[in-house]
């Protein structure tokens, strides 16, 4: 059975900060993995990963993957209160481009 | 604009009153499935289509239907709705082409409340 595990489960930090999520995953025939922002409404698409080794920026948020360990980095540096959600960790396989979720990472940031 | 629309955003019903949640999409995915999340458990797949007349199940199909008869529409049936079923439904699509790309694309959920 596929799984994703992200870690941690919450997180409290001060603007200024800079976070790091993590995103372990066990999964059959591995496409690709993806994170998402949730606010109180749909994800929105961060990142999609297949690659290993290579980093995926877009502006403060940064992502890695490391398919031999089996995990993923998303990094925020400068963290803003606006980055304040919930971040979710998704993997792709190939059979029926199943998406297998974690149980996302709750970020909250203080001013 | 390319989205995802689903209908409706909120629903409260009463267990055994059979439903549907709409989701339609406008970029021409070959690709679409519904989600369910709940607290603590993310995000769970509960059926996907991988184009018109093709469905299949997910992780959590059970008191479920769907159907893919036009590209643009996937609604979710819930036959006989129960209080088990209460949750955030997501719907979402994708190219199979581009996926790499954009990845998928979510609907705005609907809030769905069985009593």
């Amino acid at each position: 059975e596929d799984k994703v595990v992200q870690s941690p489960l919450s997180l409290v930090v001060h603007e200024g900060d800079t976070v790091t999520l993590n995103c372990s995953y066990e999964v059959t025939n591995f496409r690709s993995l993806l994170w998402y922002k949730q606010e109180k409404k749909a994800p929105t698409f961060l990142f999609m990963l297949t690659s290993s080794g290579i980093e995926k920026k877009s502006g403060r948020l940064s992502s890695i993957l490391d398919k031999k360990e089996l995990f993923s980095i998303l990094n925020i540096t400068a963290t803003q209160t606006g980055d304040s959600a919930v971040y979710l960790c998704a993997v792709e396989a190939y059979a029926g481009n199943m998406l297998t979720f974690g149980g996302g990472t709750r970020l909250m940031v203080k001013p | 604009e390319a989205q995802v629309t689903q209908n409706p955003r909120y629903l409260i019903t009463v267990t055994g009153k059979k439903l549907t949640v709409t989701c339609s999409q406008n970029m021409n995915h070959e690709y679409m499935s519904w989600y369910r999340q709940d607290p603590g458990l993310g995000l769970r797949q509960i059926y996907y289509s991988m184009n018109v007349e093709v469905t299949d199940k997910g992780d959590v199909p059970e008191g479920y239907k769907v159907s893919r008869k036009e590209k643009r529409n996937f609604p979710l049936i819930l036959e006989s709705p129960s209080p088990n079923q209460t949750s955030l439904y997501f719907c979402a699509s994708s190219s199979t082409r581009d996926s790499h790309n954009y990845g998928y694309t979510f609907g705005s959920g609907t809030r769905l409340t069985v009593v």
